[in-house]
């Protein structure tokens, strides 16, 4: 089975403060994104990355940052939290090609 | 128009009976379709994908795909109190991007 794992479940942060959340897969998977998900507004892509160092923007960018140094890990970082990135990050992985995601479990970020 | 539509719900069906989950989408060029189950406080995990026109079945579940009409659905037969959970139902479109609807929450009665 493949296994997608992130550093935290639950998280709680100061605003202002940095903020990386570690995401590492096990099936060699090319594909590594990032999400949040937030009630009513659903799951909204912020980055993701095809291969080793490329990443792309996905729909909310803005006050986040990616790294993908090694093709099993991809981290998102809140360069400086504010209160209104309070949600649920989840991590996903796939293969090349039409295939459907693998999540991990999620963080519940607070930020205060 | 929002890219992938569902009814938010909830959608409330006695155990034993079937559910019928719906799904439109805007891109007639999108090319696969997938269902996922997302229990309240979890991750989603994939149950169904579907590429082409017709049914596609795996035990209890039946996902459905009419690209003409640009409709997906999932079926669930023998509905259980275990299936109740909000389903996503996501699609690739032309520019290879995966969008998400925001969800049926779906409650089989006892």
């Amino acid at each position: 089975d493949v296994k997608v794992t992130q550093s935290s479940r639950y998280l709680v942060k100061r605003t202002g403060e940095k903020v990386f959340l570690e995401c590492v897969q096990d099936m060699d998977h090319e594909n590594m994104f990032w999400y949040r998900q937030d009630p009513g507004l659903g799951l909204r892509l912020i980055y993701f990355s095809y291969d080793v160092k490329m990443k792309e923007k996905g729909d909310i960018p803005e006050g986040y940052s990616v790294s993908r140094e090694k093709k099993e890990r991809f981290s998102l970082i809140l360069e400086s939290a504010s209160t209104n990135q309070t949600s649920m990050y989840l991590c996903a992985s796939k293969p090349g090609g039409s295939y459907g995601l693998f999540f991990g479990p999620g963080t519940r970020l607070t930020v205060l | 128009q929002k890219e992938v539509e569902q009814n938010s719900g909830p959608l409330s069906v006695p155990e034993g009976a079937i559910a019928s989950l719906n799904c439109t989408y805007s891109d007639r060029g999108s090319q696969s379709f997938f269902w996922y189950r997302q229990y309240s406080g979890k991750s989603p995990e994939l149950i169904m994908s579907i590429y082409s026109n017709g049914d596609k079945e795996d035990g209890r579940f039946t996902a459905q795909l009419n690209k003409a009409s640009q409709y997906v659905s999932l079926l669930i037969r023998d509905s259980q109190p275990s299936d109740s959970a909000t389903y996503l139902c996501a699609v690739t479109g032309t520019a290879s991007k995966l969008t998400f609807g925001t969800g049926t929450r779906l409650q089989v009665t006892l």
